[in-house]
């Protein structure tokens, strides 16, 4: 099983910063196969990249991945407040099973 | 639009099981996999297995093999995820999400499990 690792654990910016959030999988993720999901209180969460650099619809440019093999990166050029929440990194399609990493929280500084 | 509407919050004891379902609209239910993930209070998304609504072929996760078995009802477009041998560390906010990337989720079922 890929085993995901996400950091930092918590990232305080304020509105405007950029920030840059890293998932560093245990061996690599085939065809880059690795997705990003925001999710709020009270929220499912909701898809943003897929295919490690992918925008899911509906999400806006500020929004990007990067990365491939064992190191990927999600990158928000210009934090909006809407943009404060929990990130989660997963890598899907990959056997025995799809796994997250443990989460990243943008918290406003 | 795309819909995965899942059914309403559960309370049960321990060693009872639990079923929940995912009912699916806006898109052709058979050709996309429907995912089920978890989450604890305060915790992170857990996988816990995916199923084709096609072939109904199933793929669990190791932590929950034995425990966990996931269906589907063509006819209705809805999926089903039973957890047996409920424990206390059961309880959690239970998902439903569409496709090999989760491009659609349920809202999420509130299973509690209390004595």
């Amino acid at each position: 099983e890929i085993v995901l690792t996400q950091s930092p654990g918590t990232l305080s910016l304020s509105p405007g910063e950029r920030a840059t959030l890293s998932c560093r999988a245990s061996q690599s993720v085939s065809s880059s196969y690795l997705a990003w999901y925001q999710q709020k209180p009270g929220q499912a969460p909701r898809l943003l990249i897929y295919g490690a650099s992918s925008r899911a619809t509906g999400i806006p440019d500020r929004f990007s991945g990067s990365g491939s093999g064992t190191d990927f990166t999600l990158t928000i050029s210009r934090l909006e407040p809407e943009d404060f929440a929990v990130y989660y990194c997963q890598q899907y399609g990959s056997s025995p099973s799809d796994t997250f990493g443990q989460g990243t929280k943008l918290e406003i500084k | 639009q795309v819909q995965l509407v899942q059914s309403g919050a559960e309370v049960k004891k321990p060693g009872a099981s639990v079923k929940v379902s995912c009912k699916a609209s806006g898109y052709t239910f058979t050709s996309y996999d429907i995912n089920w993930v978890r989450q604890a209070t305060g915790q992170g998304l857990e996988w816990m297995g995916w199923m084709n609504p096609n072939s109904g072929n199933t793929g669990y996760a190791q932590k929950f093999q034995g425990r966990v078995t996931m269906t589907r009802n063509t006819s209705i477009s809805t999926a089903y995820m039973e957890l047996s041998s409920l424990r206390s560390e059961d309880t959690a906010v239970y998902y439903c999400a569409r496709g090999a990337y989760y491009s659609n989720w349920g809202q999420g079922t509130l299973v509690t499990v209390s004595s």
